[in-house]
């Protein structure tokens, strides 16, 4: 019973390249969040989507920042031209969005590097 | 908007003793979800308890318990018999009952270190 799935574990990437993170909610699980971790902090909402729609996007940075999760496949955070400011773990949680089920269970987080 | 406040950057113990990490928030919402997540080296995620606020008991499991008090906005953890494997971030988390605002919100967090 695979929990959920994140990957690449780390990222490094050049100032003005793209990265894509990955992430795999657990098995019948349709509520994906992304949160971002800058180093000595707690971790910050960012995103909220279920399959095929955006819920919440209310702490995802206005530019550069996209998030989906389509009907088949991975949920993907995608941060276009990046810079050092980017460089943080981000880390995806899944629910099973039913009623009254409400824990969110984390992946092991994306670490990205920006040079 | 709610707010966590953890205003223990670092706690120690003593191995096989008991520590309490602190926690307040801040909601003007009467029903709503309190968390512990531990994030050891490796920085997974890991859930040690939750708390549902409409229940009046507190939570419990195996080492680990709170102190949940309404009122005052307060949610400490307690871990007895400390053991070095509890060595680790610890973060408070907050979470609206329902609707859109499901995400969790976190404090700052608490680095537990424990001594043999």
């Amino acid at each position: 019973n695979a929990g959920v799935m994140q990957n690449p574990r780390h990222l490094v990437r050049r100032r003005g390249q793209e990265a894509r993170l990955r992430c795999s909610p657990m098995k019948g699980h349709s509520h994906v969040y992304w949160y971002r971790q800058l180093p000595e902090e707690g971790l910050k909402f960012m995103v909220y989507l279920q399959k095929e729609n955006i819920i919440d996007e209310s702490g995802m940075p206005k530019e550069r920042f996209s998030a989906e999760f389509p009907k088949e496949g991975p949920s993907i955070l995608r941060i276009q031209q990046v810079v050092r400011g980017d460089s943080a773990a981000y880390f995806c949680a899944s629910s099973p969005g039913i009623q009254g089920i409400y824990i969110q269970y984390f992946g092991a987080g994306t670490r990205l590097s920006v040079l | 908007a709610q707010t966590v406040t953890q205003s223990q950057p670092e706690m120690s113990v003593q191995e096989a003793e008991t520590v309490t990490l602190s926690c307040t928030y801040d909601t003007s919402e009467s029903d709503y979800y309190l968390f512990w997540y531990k994030q050891p080296p490796s920085r997974q995620m890991i859930l040690v308890i939750r708390q549902e606020a409409y229940k009046q008991q507190n939570a419990t499991e195996n080492r680990f318990s709170v102190n949940f008090q309404k009122a005052a906005k307060s949610f400490s953890l307690k871990i007895s018999d400390s053991q070095l494997g509890d060595a680790a971030m610890y973060f408070c988390a907050y979470r609206s009952p329902s609707g859109s605002a499901r995400q969790l919100t976190f404090g700052s967090g608490t680095q537990l270190t424990v001594l043999p």
